[in-house]
């Protein structure tokens, strides 16, 4: 693993299924970050993580749970998936150090709910 | 409420100057950062402004203006692998970044 790696890359889901996204980094950065991003919008924080053991809602939450066992893993869990959920997810992870710190990206998971 | 503005799109001709603009109204201030993301890829980092003034990066340079909550980024030579969205965030109190939807920026021969 270099950097960070989000699966599964896409995924076509029924309404009402629950589903994980996975994210991991070898990095060791201590925050971690879940995005949606939908057509005309900017990139939306769904949750956070700023050190592992801690987590926190962002602006779009709902429907949405996260958790942070260990510093690598950031998995987003949709509970019961709904249409307008269908998006492209982007887990990202930054030092957390510092303003300057950078945000690297995963290469993004392309989701449908029908 | 936080904000961050952008043009939806421009087009520039290869080997020209573009200027792509954004304006911010956010809570708190902790820097400005520049970021490019080609269709289907995800967003890589350019650059990165807290002070005031122009940051120089090769064919890319970025400015900041924090009394007028306004930032550029100024894309010079302009080659067909520019051909992307540019996306402005702010790094606000909480230290959260706060995204622009992105300009899209198109390149024609």
């Amino acid at each position: 693993i270099a950097g960070i790696t989000q699966a599964p890359t896409s995924q076509i889901l029924a309404a009402g299924r629950r589903m994980t996204l996975r994210c991991t980094q070898d990095m060791r950065h201590n925050a971690m970050y879940w995005y949606r991003q939908d057509l005309g919008l900017g990139l939306r924080l769904i949750h956070y993580s700023n050190t592992a053991g801690t987590t926190g809602k962002g602006e779009v939450p709902d429907g949405y749970s996260v958790s942070r066992a260990n510093t690598d893993d950031f998995p987003l869990t949709l509970a019961s998936a709904v249409p307008s959920q269908t998006s492209v997810y982007f887990c990202a992870s930054a030092t957390g150090e510092g303003n300057s710190a950078e945000a690297f990206f995963g290469q993004g998971t392309r989701l449908t709910v029908v | 409420g936080q904000n961050i503005d952008q043009p939806t799109e421009m087009t520039a001709t290869e080997g020209a100057i573009v200027q792509i603009n954004c304006t911010y109204q956010t809570s708190g201030f902790n820097g400005l950062f520049w970021y490019q993301q080609h269709a289907g890829e995800a967003p890589t980092f350019l650059s990165y402004n807290v002070l005031d003034g122009l940051e120089e990066k090769g064919r890319f340079s970025s400015f900041l203006s924090r009394s007028k909550g306004y930032s550029y980024l100024l894309l010079k030579e302009l080659q067909m692998k520019d051909s992307a969205s540019y996306l402005c965030a702010v790094r606000d109190s909480n230290y959260q970044l706060i995204w622009g939807a992105g300009t899209k920026l198109i390149i024609k021969p």
